[in-house]
């Protein structure tokens, strides 16, 4: 079955970048879209972007645009998530999920990453 | 962009009843509407995908329906394991984005 692992939680001051990882296994990595979600403390849940494993294409929010970049490592299975020139208001757990080609939903989920904003 | 608004924020019900969830489309999204559950310190849970279609291994009590604008989750008869939030969730596919409504608490009266 489909098997997601993420890196663990960070802690980062304001202006710094954080990378998150998250590790596919259970099925064939390029199969599959990756989607990146968050959710700050006591919020709903926020789509940040997706990468195409296969080609390494990408669709990121409009409000993340310009700080968040998104690649892959398909030698490993791994999807990337880097958010840079953070602020306070980007901490969160951040999730990666998958979305199958026939599909707009996400499918599995990865337990989640908490990344801290912090001076 | 498409936007998502559930009601009610919060429901509280008693396990055995009936829970009635509704999420409504700013625009026609047809039947490509999600629906996730999610309990306290975990990941999100898929439950119901292109509005009626229930994920592999969720039980029979969870029923998606709708289409266009209106969409409904029902949980026939809460069991204790489904007091959580629920989350609705489709794409927009122009910009592409993909959205989620703010969410239904369904809590233990």
């Amino acid at each position: 079955q489909v098997h997601l692992v993420q890196s663990g939680a960070e802690v980062k001051k304001p202006g710094a970048s954080v990378t998150v990882s998250c590790k596919a296994s259970g099925y064939t990595f390029t199969d599959s879209f990756i989607h990146w979600v968050r959710q700050a403390p006591g919020q709903g849940l926020e789509w940040v972007g997706r990468i195409n494993p296969n080609s390494g294409g990408t669709y990121y929010g409009q409000k993340f645009q310009g700080r968040v970049t998104m690649t892959r490592d398909t030698s490993i299975s791994t999807a990337y998530m880097e958010l840079s020139r953070m602020r306070s208001d980007d901490t969160a757990v951040y999730y990666c999920a998958t979305q199958q080609h026939n599909g707009d939903h996400f499918d599995d989920w990865g337990p989640g990453t908490l990344v801290t904003i912090s001076s | 962009e498409i936007v998502l608004t559930q009601s009610p924020a919060t429901l509280s019900l008693s396990p055995g009843e009936r829970a009635t969830l509704s999420c409504r489309a700013s625009q026609n999204v047809s039947d490509y509407l999600a629906w996730y559950q999610q309990k306290p310190a975990q990941a999100p849970r898929l439950l119901i995908y292109d509005a009626s279609n229930r994920a592999t291994g969720i039980p029979a009590r969870f029923n998606g329906s709708g289409s266009g604008t209106d969409f409904t989750l029902t949980i026939s008869s809460l069991e204790p394991e489904d007091f959580a939030v629920y989350y609705c969730q489709q794409r927009n596919h122009w910009p592409v984005t993909w959205t989620f409504g703010q969410g239904t608490k369904v809590e233990i009266k």
